[in-house]
C-alpha cells in the first residue's frame, strides 16, 4: 500500500534562517507530488508541484523552493524564512497520469518563524 | 486564486441531523472532489464526482454536480459527533495538468 510520511511535525524557527522540509512516499513509482500551504482558517494555497524528477513548476513567487533529488521525495527549502511563511504546510501525492483520482495527503508541518 | 468557494463558512448541528455543503467554481472541469480535514491535521480524500456525473454515493455521504451551475454539493446524512471537521471542495479544472485547487473550507459542528 502507498504512504506519504511528512517531517518535522512542528517547526519554530527564528527569522532569516533556514528550512528544510521533507516528503517521502512509499509505495508507488512516479508520483506526481505536491506542496501546498495553509493559512489559518483558510483554504490551501499550492506551492508547487512535480511531475518527475527534477521537474518543478512555481504556482506563486515567493520566498520557497522546493526540489526532487528522487522519484519519491520531494524538499521545501528556503534559504532565509520570513514571519509570512508562517502556516501549515501539507505534502500530496497522486497517480502520475490521468485525471479522475484523488490526493494522498501527509500530515502536516506546522511552521512557526519568530 | 481560489476556484473552489464553499458556502456556508461554518456549520453547526445536532448529531443525527443531515449537514450540506455547497460549493461553487469558475471555470470548467474534468472533476471535483471532497476533502475532510480534522484539526490540526492533513486532508483526507473523500469523494470524486466526474464532470459527466452528476451524483455520487459513498456511505453516508451524497454529492451532486451541477456543471450548468458550477456548483457541488455535499451531503453527511445522518451526522456524527465524528463528523466534526473542516470539509473543502477542489477542483480539477480543465487543462491544469492534475493541479487541484481547494476552497477555503466548511467547518462542521456536529454537537452531540
Amino acid at each position: 500500500s502507498q504512504t506519504i510520511h511528512q517531517w518535522p511535525a512542528t517547526l519554530v524557527q527564528p527569522v532569516g534562517s533556514p528550512l528544510s522540509l521533507e516528503c517521502t512516499v512509499e509505495g508507488t513509482s512516479n508520483p506526481n507530488l505536491y506542496w501546498y500551504r495553509q493559512a489559518a482558517g483558510r483554504g490551501l494555497q499550492l506551492l508547487f508541484y512535480s511531475v518527475g524528477i527534477g521537474q518543478i513548476s512555481s504556482e506563486v513567487p515567493q520566498n520557497l523552493s522546493a526540489s526532487r533529488p528522487q522519484d519519491r521525495q520531494f524538499i521545501l527549502s528556503s534559504k532565509k524564512l520570513l514571519l509570512s511563511d508562517s502556516g501549515f504546510y501539507l505534502c500530496a501525492w497522486s497517480v502520475g497520469h490521468g485525471t479522475g483520482y484523488g490526493y494522498t495527503f501527509g500530515s502536516g508541518t506546522r511552521l512557526t518563524v519568530v | 486564486s481560489q476556484q473552489g468557494e464553499e458556502d456556508p463558512q461554518a456549520l453547526s448541528i445536532q448529531e443525527g441531523e443531515n449537514a450540506t455543503m455547497n460549493c461553487s467554481y469558475k471555470t470548467s472541469i474534468n472533476n471535483l472532489q471532497w476533502y475532510r480535514q480534522n484539526s490540526g491535521r492533513g486532508l483526507v480524500h473523500l469523494i470524486l464526482i466526474r464532470s459527466n456525473e452528476r451524483e455520487k454515493h459513498s456511505g453516508r455521504l451524497r454529492v451532486t454536480l451541477d456543471t450548468s451551475k458550477k456548483s457541488s454539493s455535499l451531503l453527511i446524512t445522518a451526522s456524527r459527533a465524528a463528523d466534526t471537521a473542516s470539509y473543502f471542495c477542489a477542483t480539477d479544472a480543465l487543462g491544469s495538468n492534475y493541479k487541484l485547487t481547494f476552497g477555503k473550507g466548511t467547518l462542521l459542528t456536529v454537537n452531540p
